[in-house]
């Protein structure tokens, strides 16, 4: 059964760091395309980032340069790290694996709750 | 990077249909097959309810249906049932290699 579950979720103040982690198991993750979605407090989705199986990894514009996706596949697991955090960064973020090329699919954790704020 | 646009909210009787909009570009749904549909009730993650602009997973009823003309995506929803009621989200695969929501479209059954 594939099973995804976050962790590292948290308050932080304006300007600091979060590493969450994404621990995969049921399936390879180095085999595997993975995102990252968050979602704002009443608020829609929001696609934050996608790492390739080869390891190429790719940013929403909102991110890019402040966030990094990476991946221990000894310990099957995805992290973001996300640097200079902003209010606007206040969301629960969900990892989950894709289906390829064709996108997020059936399978998401339950996510983490990340607040900004001082 | 801007976000695909939905309606706001749609609405429907109970049995009727209808159908959820989602329009973007000539550098999203209009390059690409890769636009699905997501539904989520207050409280759960996200489901996946088609994939492939048009492919139903399995266990999705098929009274939902997905189809794209251009840079349109919509999504029909036939024979409305009550548990139909929650929030739904497009995404589309873009031409920076990069994926891209709608802004959701929260649909009431009346």
């Amino acid at each position: 059964e594939v099973q995804l579950v976050e962790s590292g979720g948290g308050l932080i103040q304006p300007g600091g760091s979060l590493r969450l982690s994404c621990a995969a198991s049921g399936f390879i993750v180095r085999y595997s395309y993975m995102s990252w979605i968050r979602q704002a407090p009443g608020k829609g989705l929001e696609w934050v980032s996608l790492m390739h199986s080869g390891g190429t990894t790719y940013y929403a514009d909102s991110v890019r340069g402040r966030f990094t996706v990476s991946r221990d596949d000894s310990e099957s697991t995805m992290y973001l790290q996300m640097n200079n955090l902003r209010p606007e960064d206040t969301a629960v973020y969900y990892c989950a694996r894709d289906r390829g090329l064709l996108g997020p699919g059936p399978n998401w954790g339950q996510g983490t709750l990340v607040t900004v704020s001082s | 990077q801007s976000a695909l646009t939905q309606p706001p909210s749609v609405s429907g009787s109970f049995g009727q249909s209808v159908i959820i909009s989602c329009t973007g570009t000539s550098s999203d749904i209009g390059s690409y097959k890769r636009v699905s549909w997501y539904k989520q009730s207050p409280g759960t993650v996200p489901k996946l309810m088609i994939t492939e602009v048009s492919d139903r997973p399995s266990g999705v009823p098929d009274r939902f249906s997905g189809s794209k003309s251009g840079n349109t995506a919509s999504l029909t929803i036939s024979g409305l049932q009550a548990e139909d009621e929650a929030h739904y989200y497009c995404i589309s695969y873009t031409t920076s290699n990069t994926w891209v929501f709608g802004g959701g479209t929260k649909l009431t059954v009346l």
